[in-house]
Formats: structure tokens, sequence, C-alpha cells
């Protein structure tokens, strides 16, 4: 869906150790978004980029961090990953330049798991 | 915290049926959506409805808003086995910065048996 490609897809490592996860599109949006998905949780914002190098934390920012040098890529880091960070991580992006009212389009998510 | 609260959680229903599933929110909106989920893959957007709009067709959905009442309903009609997957809505909320962030329900899980 709309050029997203979440790398990689599945992902098993040990608590304390860094992981990054990486979102690429294809389709020149200004706007990314990380998500995590979990049982009775529905989705939640971690982070959200509005513009090359420009970021923002969302509502389960904390453990988390992200970078964006290029419009294409957004790439999520868990400095010393713990078990409670095991997840599904969504990447979506959004936002044709000037226009209002868009809807985002989702990457098929990285399964984490942190043992 | 969770802007959108859906209901029911999860819903089965006969192919032929309709299937309504309802999503109500607690702050000003600049607009409401509806995503799609099967399972193992990511969200897919499937209707948008602006705050001043009341009512939105596409195919065989239909969507309600009630900005009064800070509700929305999705209803799929004639429903069919491929329907089955988890549905999501989300809300885009007024504030002083719109980066078109999203605040999602915890979805409601719709079951269609041939």
């Amino acid at each position: 869906d709309a050029g997203i490609t979440q790398s990689p897809r599945h992902k098993v490592t040990e608590t304390g150790t860094p992981v990054t996860l990486r979102c690429h599109q294809t389709e020149n949006h200004r706007y990314m978004y990380w998500y995590r998905q979990d049982p009775g949780h529905g989705l939640r914002l971690i982070h959200y980029s509005y513009g090359v190098k420009d970021t923002d934390k969302g509502e389960v920012s904390d453990g988390y961090s992200v970078s964006r040098s290029k419009t294409e890529d957004f790439l999520l880091t868990l400095e010393s990953a713990t078990s409670s960070q095991t997840s599904v991580y969504f990447c979506a992006t959004s936002g044709i330049q000037g226009m209002l009212d868009q809807p985002q389009h989702f990457g098929d998510g990285t399964r984490l798991s942190i043992l | 915290s969770q802007q959108g609260e859906e209901d029911p959680q999860a819903l089965s229903i006969q192919e032929g049926e309709n299937a309504t599933m309802n999503c109500s929110y607690k702050t000003s909106i600049n607009n409401l959506q509806w995503y799609r989920q099967n399972s193992g893959r990511g969200l897919v957007h499937l209707i948008l409805i602006r705050s001043n709009e009341r009512e939105k067709h596409s195919g065989r959905l239909r969507v309600t808003l009630d900005t009064s009442k800070k509700s929305s309903s999705l209803l799929i009609t004639a429903s069919r086995a491929a329907d089955t997957a988890s549905y999501f809505c989300a809300t885009d909320e007024i504030s002083g910065t719109s980066y078109g962030k999203l605040t999602f329900g915890q979805g409601t899980i719709l079951t269609v048996h041939p």
C-alpha cells in the first residue's frame, strides 16, 4: 500500500540490545508515523515526523528515538530493548503538501520479540 | 489514552447480513477515519468523514458522524466472508499544530460466516 516497506519484518533479540527498525516510502509523503500495536490497546503513536529532520513525540515515546535524514526513510530505534517493547510496529505515511484531511497509509508491520 | 472507544469488541454474523460498528470519542475533531486490518497485515484506509459532514457512502460502506454526541458508526451492508477483519476508528483531533496525527480505538473484530 502506497509503497511503504518496513524492515525487518520479524526480529527476535535479547533484552538490553539496541534495535533499529526501518520504514521506507516511495510516495514522497511529508508525514511519517511509528505506531505499536498490542492486544487490548489498539494502535498507539510512538513518534512522528513532519519533515526531514523534524520529529516529535507521540503518546508512548519513552525508550524510543527516531531519525529522518531524508524524505523516504524514517528509522525507529530502541536504544536498550526491554521485554515490554515486544510488540508489532507499524509505520504509516500521509500528507501531500498543502492538502488537509488525508488518510494514512500503512506498511505491513514488524513483529519484534524481546527475550 | 484512547480517544476512540469501539463497540462491540467482537461481532459474528452470517454472510449477507449487515454489520454495524460504533465508535465514540472525547475531544473535538477535524475528521474521523475508519480502517480495516486483515490478520497479519497493516491497516487499510476505508473512509474519511470530515467534522462538518454527517454521512458518507463508499460502495457497501456507510459512515455516520454525530459531533454533538461525539460518535460515529460504520455500516457494512450485505457482508461477505472476505469482510472478516478488524475494524478501527481513528480521530484527527483539533490541536494547535495539525500533522495528521491519529488516535485509534481498540477495534472491532468482525467475523462473517459463509
